[in-house]
């Protein structure tokens, strides 16, 4: 069946160190593509999304390309704050619009 | 304008009692979906409902759990004889409809004692 597998954390970073947190994922067709953040105490919010191969999408200086070849989606940030500090988690909707999480992974930026 | 809603935000029940955990999407919005997240993993689906109907029930994991959807608003998840494996964070999000973004509520933390 589809699924994502994810990095395992915990993930900790100083301040401005570049992050990378990978993501894999099994699926039929072509599956749409998510980052999802959860900030402490806060529920999930939509990072960013690529909805097909090549895509790039982008949102507060986070970044992750639809890799089909390696079917990757891995998320990148150049420099971290300790803002971004969060349980990240990557998901994919397959064709039939079910959605599949990874288990996520907890980010900890420390100054 | 407001979020999703879930009530209650907690509940504690005892094994074989029978639970409802309510879920008010955003206005206007006709895919809704309901995960469960138990400690350490990622959300699970359970299922998801277009308008009134469910449009894919897939992910329920028995003939315990059964949702609603009657006018194509508020949901209700209801779980009959809860099992003490049922305890995890359910979750309710709801879009504009399935090609949009999901808009999550902050879950129910279901505990069967």
């Amino acid at each position: 069946g589809d699924s994502v597998t994810q990095m395992e954390g915990p993930v900790t970073l100083s301040e401005e160190a570049f992050l990378t947190i990978n993501c894999t994922y099994t699926a039929t067709g072509y599956p749409s593509l998510f980052w999802y953040v959860q900030y402490p105490g806060e529920g999930l919010q939509l990072l960013l999304k690529a909805t097909k191969a090549d895509d790039k999408g982008s949102n507060k200086g986070f970044e992750a390309t639809y890799r089909k070849e390696t079917t990757s989606f891995h998320l990148e940030k150049g420099s971290v704050q300790v803002s971004d500090s969060a349980v990240y988690f990557c998901a994919l909707m397959n064709t039939g619009n079910q959605f599949y999480f990874g288990t996520g992974t907890s980010l900890t930026v420390i100054p | 304008g407001a979020g999703v809603s879930q009530t209650p935000s907690n509940k504690v029940t005892e094994k074989g009692k029978y639970v409802e955990l309510r879920c008010d999407p955003i206005s206007g919005h006709t895919a809704l979906y309901w995960y469960r997240q138990s400690l350490g993993q990622g959300p699970e689906f359970l299922i998801y409902f277009q308008g009134t109907g469910a449009a894919d029930d897939s992910g329920l994991p028995n003939d315990r759990f059964f949702a609603v959807r009657p006018e194509g608003s508020v949901s209700t998840l209801k779980i009959q004889r809860t099992e003490r494996g049922d305890s995890a964070v359910y979750l309710c999000a709801s879009s504009l409809n399935p090609l949009y973004e999901q808009y999550f509520g902050p879950g129910t933390r279901l505990t069967v004692t």
